[in-house]
């Protein structure tokens, strides 16, 4: 099983700084086959980032991903109010699929 | 899009139960349909898929021997049947299409 690290665990940053959040796999993933989703509390997760690098429809352009192998990351450019939330990624290609254990940015 | 989860519920240790999920306003014949589940105040554990013609099914190891996937594209609808079941699957379980596409999930909780 691929074992898929966050970090850091916990992010604590202002309205209007930079987010950068890592996930490093425990061995290579396929980019295709690599996503980020965002959760809210008491909703369900909002697929973000596909394909490493690809926003998902209606996602702002303040998020980006990109990496490959067993390196992405995660950026969140000028944080809003409403991004402040916990982070999963998640590898597809191998199964079985696994989450890594998530990444929380909360409020400075 | 929706999906709707039904069938969570409070069962027993060893007890059995069926989740379902009600897909309408995307071509679900199309897409690959997985469980997610989270348990309380945990992160996200992929549980199981199955291919769009039901051809192809993968599991979690934890719940390998115990739960069984299906699909019936003639009725937009996915289950997942779970048996023998323990505490450590309590949890919402999500049913997702594709990876866009989740429902508000449904609580299951295994107590005695």
């Amino acid at each position: 099983e691929i074992v898929l690290t966050q970090s850091p665990g916990t992010l604590s940053l202002s309205p209007g700084e930079r987010a950068t959040l890592s996930c490093r796999a425990s061995q290579s993933v396929n980019s295709n086959y690599f996503a980020w989703f965002q959760q809210k509390p008491g909703q369900a997760p909002r697929l973000l980032i596909y394909g490493a690098s690809s926003r998902a429809t209606g996602i702002p352009d303040r998020f980006s991903g990109s990496g490959s192998g067993t390196d992405f990351t995660l950026t969140i450019n000028r944080l809003e109010p409403e991004d402040f939330a916990v982070y999963y990624c998640l590898q597809h290609g191998t199964s079985p699929q696994t989450f890594g254990q998530g990444t929380k940015v909360e409020v400075k | 899009v929706q999906l709707v989860e039904s069938g969570g519920g409070l069962v027993q240790p060893g007890g059995s139960l069926r989740l379902s999920c009600a897909a309408s306003g995307l071509n679900f014949s199309n897409l690959w349909m997985n469980w997610v589940r989270q348990a309380p105040g945990k992160g996200l554990e992929w549980v199981a898929n199955i291919k769009k013609d039901g051809s192809e099914k993968n599991y979690v190891d934890s719940v390998k021997g115990r739960f069984t996937i299906s699909r019936d594209n003639a009725k937009n609808s996915m289950h997942l049947q779970m048996n023998s079941l323990r505490a450590e699957d309590t949890a919402v379980y999500y049913c997702v299409a594709g990876l866009g596409y989740w429902g508000q999930g449904a609580l299951v909780t295994v107590s005695s």
